[in-house]
């Protein structure tokens, strides 16, 4: 184990579905992300976290919303996706200019 | 933005000879280039990073090299073995690592062959 924990590891949803992937990292970082993995794609840069306070956000459609209520813990609610939303959603964390450690991820499928 | 390229896409080599994935990058600010290893159905995990003030670092089987002129850069594995079998990514960032996260290449599946 890296330090980051992510839930659930697969998640199977409907279009019409609400539901939220959750990370949390033990490693006393103050930056985290969400990254998004897709079949012969590169890893794609979702949303960055500094502090609690969002730096970045990479054109992600709205029903992606990201929360990060203290530094420890990030959240991403999902709503109304579409079937190309499914990949596997990487959790990271870091000491801000600092190396990046990846939780195991969330396997999402969207039907 | 930054835009890495990565080449090759899959790589197949015997054990115990040598691999080589290159990567070139766009932004010249870039000034930081880790390497991830992820196993089937794991996390990426970092290998080995070099920062732009070197040009090569080496960590016992794996090395990497720079070459900021060109912008492109390079992992080495020597005497490769069955475990080193997985897909490898390529970064760059302009903030060593952090703050504005990391651009990533579409991976080199590195295939070991007994």
């Amino acid at each position: 184990e890296t330090g980051v924990t992510q839930t659930p590891r697969h998640l199977v949803m409907g279009m019409t579905n609400k539901k939220s992937l959750k990370c949390e990292q033990h490693l006393g970082h103050n930056a985290m992300y969400w990254y998004k993995q897709s079949a012969k794609k590169p890893l794609e840069l979702m949303f960055v976290y500094n502090f609690k306070e969002q730096t970045e956000n990479n054109s992600v459609p709205s029903r992606f919303s990201p929360e990060c209520p203290n530094s420890s813990h990030l959240f991403l609610h999902l709503h109304t996706l579409q079937p190309e939303d499914s990949a596997l959603y990487l959790c990271a964390s870091s000491q801000v200019n600092e190396k990046l450690f990846f939780g195991s991820g969330t396997q999402l499928s969207v039907l | 933005g930054e835009n890495v390229e990565q080449h090759p896409s899959t790589l197949s080599v015997q054990e115990g000879d040598s691999a080589v994935i290159k990567c070139t990058y766009s932004d010249s600010a870039s000034n930081y280039f880790p390497w991830y290893k992820q196993e089937l159905g794991k996390r990426p995990q970092l290998i080995i990073d070099i920062r732009s003030n070197v040009g090569e670092k080496k960590d016992q089987r794996i090395a990497v090299t720079l070459n900021k002129t060109a912008k492109h850069f390079s992992l080495h594995i020597t005497e490769t073995q069955p475990e080193d079998s997985a897909v490898y990514f390529c970064a760059a960032s302009l903030s060593g690592g952090g703050a504005d996260g990391l651009t990533f290449g579409k991976g080199t599946h590195l295939i070991i062959q007994p």
